[in-house]
């Protein structure tokens, strides 16, 4: 069964800190990986997407990495501010023969406080 | 701005109603994607329309249809409206059909209040 799992669930962090967001999944035939940002009550905004070939891919402070042998990938944002708190989704897209099945993971909810 | 649009923003209505949620693709955008998205749950797919045509279904309900018209704009039909059906309504579009590096563009999303 093609699942996408988050961890963790929730973080909470001081302004200026680094944290790191993982990514396990599932899903075959693997496509691509995105990570979106959704902010509260908005609409998600992808940061970055790999493909099988890449194992990382960085976006200003946000760096993803993708270990597709353990099918793994990981979110890690540098020197935190307050307005990274949002959602953090991994979204996982299965080949099929004509179109991508897309998987959203539930999200890790991140609160940067001063 | 994701250049995606939908209306309307918010929208209240009793149980047993039927609503019309709009989205506009952005320009050049041939694929538009419903999702719902219910208080503290994560994001689920709804349905795919590429240039006019069905594509792929999620978990939407049979209460639930939607159509993408000649000018590539679509509208989610929602009828015997539940309360648990009140949730975010996001739309979003991408330039083909499939994903492999299609990123997809959301919208505001569209509240909807069933009570």
């Amino acid at each position: 069964k093609n699942q996408v799992e988050q961890s963790p669930q929730s973080l909470i962090i001081l302004e200026g800190k680094n944290c790191t967001l993982q990514c396990n999944y599932t899903v075959s035939p693997f496509s691509n990986l995105r990570w979106y940002k959704q902010d509260t009550g908005r609409g998600p905004v992808s940061l970055t997407i790999m493909t099988f070939s890449e194992n990382t891919k960085s976006n200003g402070r946000y760096t993803a990495t993708l270990d597709a042998d353990t099918k793994q990938s990981s979110l890690h944002i540098t020197a935190s501010q307050l307005s990274d708190s949002a959602s953090y989704i991994c979204v996982v897209s299965a080949k099929k023969t004509s179109y991508d099945k897309v998987i959203f993971g539930p999200g890790t909810s991140l609160s940067v406080i001063p | 701005d994701s250049g995606v649009t939908q209306t309307p923003k918010h929208l209240i209505t009793a149980t047993g109603q039927r609503v019309t949620l709009r989205c506009s693709p952005r320009s050049g955008d041939l694929s538009v994607y419903w999702y719902q998205q219910s208080l503290d749950q994560g994001l689920q797919f709804l349905i795919q329309y590429y240039n006019g045509e069905e594509r792929a279904k999620g978990n939407i309900l049979e209460r639930f249809s939607a159509q993408q018209f000649p000018d590539l704009h679509s509208e989610l039909n929602l009828s015997s409206l539940e309360l648990g059906d009140s949730a975010l309504y996001f739309c979003a579009s991408s330039v083909g059909l499939a994903a492999r590096y299609n990123e997809q563009f959301f919208g505001p999303g569209t509240r909807l209040t069933v009570l």
